[in-house]
């Protein structure tokens, strides 16, 4: 079973704006993942964010955790076409490094 | 490129065969997953190897076994395939408890 949910589930934007995608968990985590997944490939890693941090930023992404919610939300600014792609949260636990994927947020930037 | 290479990429099969996947992790990488990506499940953890012993088990059907050799690549073993076996499986790595990296996936179909 998925951890948490993603909200939302599909996000359609113009070039140029912010895109903000937000992941809910259920357990206390270790850490905290964003991937990126092109329609049928891999996943690419994107950034951690580690339970004892509130904000990281990579370039263009800005990544939050707020563990007392047990969430957290990822912003890509200035998207572009190339971000279109599905994104995924994935939460370790402090039992082991396996990882919980949400369900992921469908984004679509159009040009 | 993560680094982590699953051979092979498509796998057409019939349902009640056997199968193998393969996966070499990123050098150095001491531990490696197996994730299963389906529609109706989305992404779950399989199973966990480190330094060649199993770690941790996840959803993983009694038909799939995996081993971890001594030169660190591991194999997926899927047997008496069923339709609902159909799915990308993906084998990630990581040197300890933090960022996992992911290959490209197997796109496993059962007929």
């Amino acid at each position: 079973s998925q951890q948490g949910e993603e909200d939302p589930q599909a996000l359609s934007i113009q070039e140029g704006e912010n895109a903000t995608m937000n992941c809910s968990y259920k357990t206390s985590i270790n850490n905290l993942q964003w991937y990126r997944q092109n329609s049928g490939r891999g996943l690419v890693h994107l950034i951690l964010i580690r339970s004892n941090e509130r904000e990281k930023h990579s370039g263009r992404l800005r990544v939050t955790l707020d563990t007392s919610k047990k969430s957290s939300s990822l912003l890509i600014t200035a998207s572009r076409a190339a971000d279109t792609a599905s994104y995924f949260c994935a939460t370790a636990g402090n039992a082991g490094n396996m990882l919980t994927f949400g369900g992921g947020t469908r984004l679509m930037v159009k040009p | 490129d993560s680094g982590v290479t699953q051979t092979p990429k498509h796998l057409i099969t019939a349902t009640g065969q056997r199968v193998t996947l393969r996966c070499s992790p990123r050098s150095g990488d001491l531990s490696v997953y197996w994730y299963q990506q389906s529609l109706d499940q989305g992404l779950q953890f399989l199973i966990q190897y480190y330094n060649g012993e199993e770690r941790a088990k996840g959803n993983i059907l009694e038909r799939f076994s995996a081993q971890q050799f001594p030169d660190l690549h591991s194999e997926l073993n899927l047997s008496s395939l069923e339709l609902g076996d159909s799915a990308l499986y993906f084998c990630a790595s990581s040197v300890g408890s933090g960022t996992q990296y992911f290959g490209p996936g197997t796109r496993l179909t059962v007929l």
